[in-house]
């Protein structure tokens, strides 16, 4: 059972776009939610991180909205670059070992 | 110098063998896990060890045995290996729990199981 539903699949975003990913918990013991990048043919590797008190964090062009009463988070990327293409997972964690993902978006950005 | 390294990159193998994926890490975390990633990329996690002790156990098929010598090793052995055991295998380490900064996940480059 998927802990940690994302959406979309995928998407494609013409260069100098914002491209956003939606994610959704049920789980309230969850209080840290990070964002990870994937490129092809290698791991995923840590993009940026939310925790729950706070309702937004930027960095450079990325940025986590969170809406804690709706159990809901999203990745935004402003001005997206061909750079930029690429699988991101969101996840949440209840402050153990397990870090749950989603199901991943591929992101298309077209020059 | 690679900070999460497994080996081999590249396994494919007849139904029925057995293999091993070794995995090493030189960042001196106490954690350290096995995730696996299907054909539609979804990541879950298999087990983790910490100080090489088995902490998560998630539902996997005995066929698969985790092992770790050392902090710095978890290794992984498939027996009897089926069609639906293709699929690309993470290993990843992190300092403390997964809780805030210091909680990031370290992930190798993956071992890629091609079961024919």
């Amino acid at each position: 059972q998927q802990q940690v539903k994302q959406s979309p699949q995928s998407l494609i975003v013409q260069k100098g776009g914002i491209s956003i990913i939606n994610c959704a918990y049920e789980n309230t013991a969850f209080d840290y939610f990070p964002w990870y990048q994937q490129f092809p043919g290698k791991g995923p590797a840590l993009l940026i991180a939310i925790r729950p008190d706070v309702s937004e964090k930027k960095e450079g062009r990325f940025t986590i909205s969170f809406n804690k009463s709706a159990k809901q988070f999203s990745l935004h990327i402003m001005d997206s670059q061909p750079g930029d293409s690429a699988t991101y997972f969101c996840a949440a964690s209840k402050g153990d070992y397990k870090l749950s993902f989603g199901a991943g978006t591929t992101v298309t950005v077209r020059a | 110098d690679t900070a999460v390294s497994q080996t081999p990159k590249y396994l494919v193998t007849q139904m029925g063998n057995d293999k091993s994926i070794k995995c090493e890490q030189n960042l001196g975390h106490d954690t350290m896990y096995w995730y696996k990633q299907d054909s539609k990329k979804f990541l879950k996690i298999m087990f983790s060890y910490n100080n090489k002790e088995l902490i998560i156990n998630e539902t996997v098929p005995n066929r698969f045995s985790p092992k770790s010598p050392d902090k710095a090793h978890l290794n992984l052995h498939i027996n009897s290996l089926e069609l639906g055991d293709s699929a690309v295998y993470f290993c990843a380490s992190s300092q403390e729990r997964i809780a805030g900064e210091t909680g990031e996940l370290f992930f190798g480059e993956g071992s890629r199981l091609t079961v024919l």
